[in-house]
């Protein structure tokens, strides 16, 4: 069984630019959440995907946004970054949005 | 709004030594608890959660809502125990929406 796959594992970008995070779910599994962690801090949630809907939202601007796809894989869009984007952000998928979150590994990025 | 709170950063304790880490939460419903781990270069895991009531690898933690806690116990903490431990609140009817504490460093000396 293959686990949570995340891409890219790092990259860096600059204030203003637009990034695209990608997230593979595990076999079976129909719900994505996303995350953010900033250093030294516990994951904040997102949003969450189930069956390509969104089903749950934290406290993001409308600047992240996000889609999943048929196959259940999703992707996590920033628009007009800020320095403070800068964190790990991570992918966790499930069997249903009641179930347990299987985490990758995360992507890291930074923002100049 | 709900919060969890870990108070302490950083934990050190001798191997064979009593463990807990604490967790605080806020919510006036029923919720979920859970317990993650990170092991050093791995990633984020569930260890355990109050509703299955089980231990695993020696770890055990009870849900107490008089004082809103679910603080996480180990009698003879071993060195491979030593990693990020990370408190979790799902609220009853809020499907996947973990609502994660800061996080507490424990660190087992040998």
């Amino acid at each position: 069984e293959t686990g949570v796959t995340q891409s890219p594992t790092h990259l860096i970008k600059t204030r203003g630019q637009q990034v695209t995070l990608r997230c593979s779910s595990q076999s079976g599994h129909n719900t994505v959440s996303w995350y953010q962690q900033a250093l030294g801090q516990g994951p904040q949630f997102i949003f969450q995907y189930y069956r390509e809907e969104e089903n749950g939202r934290g406290n993001f601007p409308p600047r992240f946004s996000g889609l999943q796809f048929p196959n259940y894989s999703s992707e996590l869009n920033v628009n007009a970054l800020e320095l403070d984007d800068s964190a790990l952000y991570l992918c966790a998928s499930s069997r249903d949005s009641y179930n347990e979150q299987f985490f990758g590994p995360g992507t890291r990025l930074t923002v100049l | 709004a709900q919060r969890v709170t870990q108070p302490e950063k950083l934990l050190s304790v001798f191997k064979g030594a009593p463990v807990e880490l604490k967790c605080n939460y806020s919510y006036s419903g029923s919720p979920e608890l859970f317990w993650y781990v990170q092991y050093s270069r791995q990633r984020l895991q569930l260890l355990l959660r109050h509703i299955s009531r089980e231990s695993i690898k020696g770890f055990t933690a009870d849900l107490n809502k008089g004082e809103t806690s679910f603080h996480l116990k180990k009698p003879f903490a071993q060195e491979e125990d030593s990693a990020m431990y990370y408190c979790a609140l799902r609220r009853g009817n809020q499907g996947g929406k973990l609502i994660f504490g800061q996080g507490t460093e424990l660190s087992v000396k040998p």
